[in-house]
């Protein structure tokens, strides 16, 4: 595997589920993000790592918590979410953190629907 | 209030004509442009990126133009080709972290 990877490509879970999202970095990088994409709008930073630990937490509601166990991993776990919450989650990993121009390697997404 | 906008939700061109995308940005102290490429079902892909200290950057097909005094950015693609149909982000980076727009569809007819 090369890049970025993630786990499941599709999830569909009820309210009252518990769900964990992967993510899973092969590029030697330092640092790790959660994206969330809603139809017509742009992609919203949720939360940032850098050498597994949480730099940034962008008001996300805590039903979404994140875990960085390592620099090459990265989960999102979710917990009685609501349907307005489904949207396309994208994990992306950069060399380090607020270094400009350093670029960013997106994974293919999750596409979450909450019933 | 959006802070990277892409006010074209859409494009279509010409096989072998030049595509232009189009992004305005409110805030001034950005230092770091780039463009990003999305196929359906893939995740975004880095096209190119400008610095804030210069106005141009070229890449092959792809150029991209900064007008810093504007506040807009933009990206040329010539010739544009087939595979080039994708939606297309631009970012704005304050300090490493991306501000992204809405993202730009364009199709390339053949």
């Amino acid at each position: 595997e090369t890049g970025v990877t993630q786990t499941p490509r599709h999830l569909v879970m009820g309210m009252t589920n518990k769900k964990s999202l992967k993510c899973e970095q092969h590029l030697g990088h330092n640092a790790m993000y959660w994206y969330k994409q809603s139809a017509k709008k742009p992609l919203e930073l949720m939360f940032v790592y850098s050498l597994e630990e949480r730099v940034e937490n962008n008001s996300v509601p805590s039903r979404f918590s994140p875990e960085c166990p390592n620099s090459s991993h990265l989960f999102l776990h979710l917990h009685t979410l609501q349907p307005e919450d489904s949207a396309l989650y994208l994990c992306a990993s950069s060399q380090a953190t607020g270094t400009p121009g350093d670029t960013q390697y997106f994974g293919p997404g999750t596409r979450l629907t909450v019933l | 209030d959006q802070q990277v906008k892409q006010n074209s939700p859409s494009l279509s061109v010409q096989e072998g004509r030049i595509s232009i995308l189009n992004c305005d940005y409110t805030n001034s102290m950005f230092d770091y442009f780039l463009w990003y490429k999305k196929y359906p079902a893939e995740g975004p892909t880095f096209l190119i990126s400008i610095s804030s200290i210069k106005d141009k950057n070229e890449d092959g097909r792809f150029t991209v133009f900064l007008n810093k005094s504007a506040k807009h950015l933009s990206l040329h693609i010539v010739p544009s080709q087939p595979g080039d149909s994708a939606v297309y982000f631009c970012a704005a980076s304050p300090l490493g972290r991306y501000i992204f727009g809405t993202g730009t569809r364009l199709k390339v007819l053949a």
